[in-house]
């Protein structure tokens, strides 16, 4: 296991709703990045914080937004959630801020919008 | 936009036999790194390359990046039922991480 904890595991939202998923990183780690990966498609870099910082942003709406804490576990919220939002969510934590050190990744959140 | 395409996108091979996939991206990379996913789970680190020309090795594994940091590939030889899953390079460019799109690799026991 890597360490790194996301909840929760499956969720079943509205079209319209908000959500707010959950991460909790590795001991240790400072860095911590969010990634949408749709079925059988590759994980879409969505953003990366590191101190509680925005250092990085894939191309994804502003409706998709972040939060690190001061004790490194972080949030990912989306706004006004479209069908096509549906995927699973993965966070990945490690360490530095442009060395883009190995990415230790959670289980994921299984999001689906109906 | 960037674009990381990886070939195949599917491969199916006998135990024993060799595999091969290929990363390309549309500019240079910074550094490229190899992830592996099994069905259902989450993708699983296995290396990261930085310099031109990087070649690495784990075990069966041979990793290789271009000389001009677009392109990497991973090689595997005798491959095994437990090499079964989707592998993934992922490569870093600016303050973007571009994952490519994957080769789902099927052993046949």
């Amino acid at each position: 296991e890597t360490g790194v904890t996301q909840s929760p595991t499956h969720l079943i939202k509205t079209r319209g709703q908000q959500v707010t998923l959950r991460c909790s990183s590795q001991s240790g780690h400072n860095t911590v990045s969010w990634y949408q990966q749709a079925l059988g498609q590759g994980p879409q870099f969505i953003f990366q914080y590191y101190r509680e910082e925005e250092n990085g942003r894939g191309n994804f709406p502003p409706r998709f937004s972040g939060l690190q804490f001061p004790n490194y576990s972080s949030e990912l919220n989306v706004n006004a959630l479209e069908l096509d939002d549906s995927a699973l969510y993965l966070c990945a934590s490690g360490t530095g801020a442009s060395e883009w050190t190995e990415a230790f990744f959670g289980q994921g959140t299984r999001l689906t919008v109906v | 936009g960037q674009q990381v395409m990886q070939i195949p996108q599917y491969q199916h091979v006998q135990e024993g036999e060799d595999f091969t996939t290929y990363c390309n991206s549309s500019t240079t990379l910074s550094n490229i790194q190899w992830y592996k996913q099994r069905p259902g789970g989450h993708p699983v680190f296995l290396i990261q390359l930085v310099k031109s020309g990087e070649v690495k090795k784990q075990k069966r594994l041979t990793f290789q990046f271009g000389e001009a940091k677009k392109n990497s590939s991973l090689h595997i030889t005798a491959t095994q039922t437990t090499d079964v899953g989707t592998y993934f390079c992922a490569g870093h460019t600016g303050n973007q991480f571009y994952f490519g799109t994957g080769t789902s690799l099927t052993v046949i026991p």
